[in-house]
Formats: structure tokens, sequence, C-alpha cells
């Protein structure tokens, strides 16, 4: 069955990075794209960007353009996703999710991570 | 301020139906699929709706979605408790090159 893990909650300081991972289970690592999607506490979903885990190809959100980078271990089927010069308004939990693509039905975020809670605070 | 509009919140009694709207723009609804995830409190996102109105396997009838120009709805009928849960419509949108979110809907049964 598929599965996406991902790496436990991280505290940071303001001006700090944090690394998330996601590993994938249950399904071709590089058959998919994966996406990094975060919620703010009481807040909505906000979308980040995705990767390509076949050619490591990216396209980000406008609002996180210079600060994220998304990238990948194949070997491993682990996707990783860093954000830097954190903020307070930073704190949220971060999830990975697998698109799932067909050329009639479009596309949709098929399987989730369980989240990572980063909180920012010095 | 979300791109795609949901009601804040909706509400009903168990057994009843209730619809959630989301309205879009010609760039994102207008021209591709929608989808709706349903979050229950404290879990991961799951998707509960693609390609406008088809239901992921395991999900149950009773949830139906539609799509009608640069608007789309989920409707939930036979309410019960554990459908109590915050639900979002998404879709790319091609002028932002973004996937796009509504802002949620938090469903209480009363």
């Amino acid at each position: 069955q598929v599965q996406l893990v991902q790496s436990g909650a991280e505290v940071k300081k303001p001006g700090a990075s944090v690394k998330v991972s996601c590993k994938a289970s249950g399904y071709t690592f590089t058959g998919y794209y994966m996406h990094w999607v975060r919620q703010a506490p009481g807040q909505g979903l906000e979308w980040m960007g995705w990767i390509n885990p076949n050619s490591g190809g990216t396209n980000y959100a406008q609002k996180f353009q210079g600060r994220v980078t998304m990238t990948r271990d194949t070997s491993i089927s682990t996707a990783y996703m860093e954000l830097s010069r954190l903020r307070s308004d930073d704190t949220a939990v971060y999830y990975c999710a697998r698109e799932d693509y067909d050329i009639l039905t479009g596309y949709s975020l098929d399987y989730w991570g369980q989240g990572t809670l980063v909180t920012v605070s010095s | 301020q979300s791109v795609l509009t949901q009601p804040p919140s909706a509400s009903g009694t168990p057994g009843q139906r209730v619809t959630i709207s989301c309205s879009g723009s010609s760039s994102n609804i207008g021209s591709n699929t929608v989808n709706w995830y349903q979050q229950l409190p404290g879990t991961a996102p799951k998707l509960l709706i693609y390609s406008n109105n088809q239901r992921p396997s395991g999900v149950p009838d009773r949830f139906s979605g539609s799509k009608s120009g640069t608007s789309a709805s989920l409707a939930i009928s036979g309410l019960q408790s554990e459908d109590e849960a915050d639900y979002y419509c998404a879709a790319w949108d091609d002028s932002l090159n973004a996937l796009i979110f509504g802002g949620g809907t938090k469903l209480t049964v009363l």
C-alpha cells in the first residue's frame, strides 16, 4: 500500500533553515510528482510547490521562490523540502502529497504524509 | 484571501443533506478540474472527490461533487457525526501556475 512517512517535528530559530523529509513506499517513486503543502495553526492549506522525482525538476509557488528548495534521493525513495530564512509565520504543519495525474481526470493529491510540525521561535 | 471562495462554516443535523460551494474564476475552476479534500480534526487531508465528481475507492456515495462554469459544489447526503471535518476545494490555476485551495469550510453536525 502507498505510504508517505515524514520526519519528526522541528523547532527552529528565526533566520535558520529546516529540511523535512518524506519517504515513499508502495509505488514507483519516480512515477509520480510530489507536492508540498503547509498549514499554519488554525488556518487553511497553502501549496508550496512540486518536484518531479524522475528528473528533479521543480515548480515553486511564487510566495516561496528564493526560500524553498525541493530535492529528492531516488535511491531511498525520499523527497525533501528545505525552507530557509525562517520567520515566525512559517510555523506550520508541512505535508508532502503524491500527485496522481490522468489526461482525462486531471490532477489530484491522492496520498498525503502524516505532516511535520515546524515551530519557529526565538 | 483565497483565490477560491468557500463559506467558512456549514452545519446540519444527522440524516440531512448539506452542500458546500466553491467559487473561482476562468483561470482555475473554469478551465481545470476541481478536487475536494476532507480533513478530520488532527489528521492529514484526505482526497474526497477528484475530477469534479469522481470518488476514490472507499469514499461513500453519500459524497458527491459537481461543477458548473467557474463554481463547484460538494454535497453530503445522509449526514453523519463522523462527517464533522474541514472541507477544502482545490484546482490548478493557469494564470498563477499554481495549485490553489479554497479557504476551507468547517462542517458541524448538530
